[in-house]
Formats: structure tokens, C-alpha cells, sequence
């Protein structure tokens, strides 16, 4: 079974400054997917950024990186220059080969002072 | 806006009632995925169609059910509604059963609040 633990359950963060949102999963598969999901106040899910086992290369989107430590079974989410509108729930995910649901952490709520 | 479509987007009723949530996938995705987040939960998933049939199944109660038809818009059914039925219900998509874990991101709708009274 698929595990996603997200550790830290809010954080607060000065405008402008670089947050990093920890996820470690837990899986016996080798081949599997790594996504990170935002949720606003409306609540809606917003996709932003993917990162497959293989990928030799931490991914990046924009203010998104991806910080893919694959001994660790860690894949935190690094967002550069915090905005207010950064203020959301992030979610961690995993799918694994084969499979095609998403199995979600937690969550962690991130808050973005002025 | 993801693509995909929820609703109703808000919904109260009573314990012992049954409701109906709809959901229309994006365009050209097969996929569809019922998703439940409540406060103690998270997001737990509830079950998936491809292109009409079940193809996996999560922590779904026995008193949920849903399908997908021809046209591949799905409907999740709650019955016998009880007060920790009460969640956020979201909706989402994909494109299809591509083989590799990067199968592409699920597309999520807004989501059907019910609340249970």
C-alpha cells in the first residue's frame, strides 16, 4: 500500500521569503508519480508540479520546485519569492505503476504574512 | 477552470436522505474519479470509471454507488445519509489508463459540499 505523510500541519511564512512544504511517501514500487496539489480557500484543486521516479531532474514550474531526495522517500515542494496569494492547503500525492488513483497526504495549511 | 463540472455545488438535506451528485469530465478524458475530503479524512478516494466501467475501488461505503454512462458523465448516489456524511465531494478527470505512473494530472472540479443535517 501507498503512504503520504506530510508532517508539518501550517506554516507561516513572511511574504517574499522561500518555503519548502515537506511530503515523504512510502511505496515497494519502483515506478510511481509524485504531485503536489494546491487548494485555495474556494476549494478547488489546482495541479502544480509533477516528478516520476525516474526523473533524474528535481522538476521545476515557475515559483515550483521539486525536491526530490528518492533514498529519503521525500519529494518536498520548494516555493521561491512567497506570494499572499500562496496562502492555500498544499497536498501531497503519489501514484504508483499500474494504478490510477492519487493517494493524498495530510495536507499542510500555508500562510503568507505581509 | 479545470474543465470538469460539479453540481450542485452546494446541497443540505437530512439524515436518512439520499442525493445525487453529477459530474461532466473534460473534454475527451475517459477517466473519472470520486474523490471525499472531510476534516478528519482528507482526501480519500472513493472510486474510478474509464469509459463506462468501475476500475478501482477506495474506501467507498456500501450505501455509495456510482457510474459512469455512454456519454461519460457520472453520478455518485449517497443514501441513508448520516451526519459524517457531511464532506466536500469532488469530481475529477484523466485521460485514460496510459500504462506509466505520469498518466497525466487528475483535473479536479470545484466540488459538491453537502451538508447533512
Amino acid at each position: 500500500a501507498q503512504k503520504i505523510t506530510q508532517t508539518q500541519p501550517g506554516m507561516f511564512v513572511q511574504e517574499k521569503e522561500a518555503v519548502t512544504l515537506d511530503c515523504t511517501y512510502d511505496t515497494s514500487d519502483q515506478s510511481y508519480g509524485l504531485f503536489w496539489y494546491k487548494q485555495p480557500s474556494s476549494g478547488e484543486m489546482i495541479f502544480l508540479i509533477y516528478q516520476g521516479s525516474y526523473d533524474e531532474q528535481n522538476a521545476t514550474e515557475g515559483r515550483y520546485s521539486l525536491n526530490f531526495q528518492k533514498a529519503r522517500k521525500s519529494a518536498n515542494l520548494v516555493i521561491s519569492a512567497s506570494q499572499l496569494g500562496d496562502s492555500a492547503m498544499y497536498f501531497c500525492a503519489m501514484r504508483v505503476q499500474g494504478a490510477q488513483k492519487l493517494v493524498f497526504g495530510q495536507g499542510t495549511r500555508l500562510t503568507i504574512n505581509p | 477552470d479545470s474543465g470538469v463540472t460539479q453540481t450542485p455545488k452546494h446541497l443540505i438535506t437530512a439524515t436518512g436522505q439520499r442525493v445525487t451528485l453529477r459530474c461532466s469530465p473534460r473534454s475527451g478524458d475517459l477517466s473519472v474519479y470520486w474523490y471525499q475530503q472531510s476534516l478528519d479524512q482528507g482526501l480519500q478516494f472513493l472510486i474510478q470509471y474509464y469509459n463506462g466501467e468501475e476500475r478501482a475501488k477506495g474506501n467507498i461505503l456500501e450505501r455509495f454507488s456510482a457510474q459512469q454512462f455512454p456519454d461519460l458523465h457520472s453520478e455518485l448516489n449517497l443514501s441513508s445519509l448520516e451526519l459524517g456524511d457531511s464532506a466536500l465531494y469532488f469530481c475529477a478527470s484523466s485521460l485514460g489508463l496510459a500504462g506509466g505512473p505520469w498518466a497525466g494530472e487528475l483535473f479536479f472540479g470545484e466540488g459538491s459540499r453537502l451538508t447533512v443535517l
